[in-house]
């Protein structure tokens, strides 16, 4: 089955850029929205937005200004760029497959398949 | 952005009990309402979609309800491994939102 596994650095200076990479294995990366959420600690899971596998992508109006997606479909990878961190983007990063699902030619979007997530610290 | 709250924060209950909790839409976002489940140090997992539709694999001990504003998941009979953080999330438009999650917690 599909398996997804998150990479970089668990440790980013402060002002210093964020990258992180996911490998998507087992599986097809085309016709699905590859997607970065993460979670703070103590907090609720945020979404940072997606990649679709055009390359088309759609970021949270939060931190538009900051992230820049990008999907490498010869690699099965995709990836995440999250500039002038601060401590408050401390917090463990998920990539996941975003999938339409259908219910009575209802369309759905759910994120469907996980990574096992990679706790990043932004500290000096 | 949508908010999405839920409620209680945490529950005690015991093996076997029926669970319920609650999430609530800011706005209405029909039956784009999905449901996940997260353990301690893992990444969430869907359990359902469509507000009421139950992700393949998913014991059919969950069930899920609710359209517009408001909606439940319901977990029927409680056993040792649905103890976790539930969390709803909305994907009716972007930004998604996730609510701040129920923690099932033993009694």
């Amino acid at each position: 089955q599909v398996q997804l596994q998150e990479s970089g650095p668990g440790l980013v200076r402060p002002s210093q850029t964020l990258s992180l990479t996911c490998t998507v294995s087992g599986g097809s990366i085309s016709g699905h929205y590859w997607s970065w959420i993460r979670q703070s600690p103590g907090k609720e899971l945020e979404w940072i937005g997606y990649v679709y596998s055009s390359g088309t992508t759609n970021y949270n109006p939060s931190l538009q200004s900051r992230v820049t997606m990008s999907i490498d479909t010869s690699r099965n990878q995709f990836s995440l760029r999250l500039s002038s961190v601060t401590a408050a983007d401390t917090a463990v990063f998920y990539c996941a497959r975003g999938s339409p699902l259908y219910v009575m030619s209802i369309v759905y979007y759910v994120l469907d398949v996980w990574g096992q997530g990679t706790a990043v610290t932004v500290s000096s | 952005d949508i908010q999405m709250t839920q409620s209680p924060s945490s529950l005690s209950a015991s093996v076997g009990e029926r669970v319920t909790m609650t999430c609530r839409a800011s706005e209405g976002i029909s039956r784009s309402l999905n449901w996940y489940q997260q353990k301690p140090g893992r990444a969430p997992k869907l359990l359902i979609y469509g507000a009421s539709t139950l992700q393949s694999g998913v014991p059919s001990r969950f069930s899920g309800s609710g359209s517009g504003t408001d909606f439940t998941l319901t977990i029927s009979s409680l056993q040792p491994e649905d103890f976790a953080t539930y969390s709803c999330q909305h994907s009716y438009i972007t930004p998604w939102t996730f609510g701040q999650g129920t923690r099932v917690e033993m009694k």
